[in-house]
């Protein structure tokens, strides 16, 4: 199975600011990589996928990065909306695996 | 507008079983495949099954394969989750999405709310 590990696992940051969730997978997934959002009570919902297209209707301030194992997702400037908890998750082989998520809080 | 309505959540005992059901709308069902995705309380997402658009191709995780099974009746919209010896550790609430799979692209596009299966004595 693939071990997707993301860092930080929380993470206290201010509106306006620049943040980056980095995610690593257990061995090379191509461009096998998507990010979700989960604000409490709600379903995820799909930010990126394939390491950086972006979800219709996802703003501008998320964008993803990387390859093979080392992936970055980054929002250039948070909104009060973005304070949520985020996953990576790999589609390059079963079992589909998530990262523990990186709860983002916050200061 | 693409919806997905799962139903059949509740309270089991150890070794007992549940069948999840979820209706889908709002889009041509029997062209995508599905999933179920869980999540404990208080824990991460963690994928449990995936099913072909017309069933020839199922795939699950390993700790639940033999105890759940993925159908889907795509003459009613519906996808299905058997679930039997069911364990503690299956409590979570199980979403039901929409699986956007090509080539080059795989992943959860759209989810329901989630209903929520408790195992417990």
């Amino acid at each position: 199975d693939i071990q997707m590990t993301q860092s930080p696992s929380s993470l206290s940051a201010s509106v306006g600011d620049r943040v980056t969730i980095t995610c690593r997978a257990s061995q090379s997934i191509s461009n096998f990589l998507n990010w979700y959002q989960q604000k409490p009570g709600k379903a995820p919902k799909v930010l990126i996928y394939a390491v950086s297209s972006l979800q219709s209707g996802v703003p501008s301030r998320f964008s993803g990065s990387g390859s093979g194992t080392d992936f970055t997702l980054t929002i250039s400037s948070l909104q009060p909306e973005d304070f949520a908890t985020y996953y990576c998750q790999q589609s390059y082989s079963t079992p589909l695996t998530f990262g523990q998520g990186t709860k983002l809080e916050i200061k | 507008e693409v919806q997905l309505l799962e139903s059949g959540g509740g309270l089991v005992q150890p070794g007992g079983s549940l069948r999840l059901s979820c209706a889908a709308s709002g889009f041509s069902f029997s062209s995508y495949w599905m999933s179920w995705v869980r999540q404990a309380p208080g824990k991460g997402l963690e994928w449990v099954a995936n099913i072909k658009r017309d069933a020839s191709e199922k795939y699950y995780l390993g700790s639940v394969k033999g105890r759940f099974t993925i159908s889907r009746a795509n003459a009613w919209n519906s996808l299905y989750l058997d679930m039997s010896s069911l364990r503690a550790e299956d409590t979570a609430v199980y979403y039901c999405a929409r699986l956007v799979d090509t080539p080059m692209l795989h992943y959860f596009e759209y989810w329901g709310q989630g209903t929520l299966v408790t195992v417990s004595s």
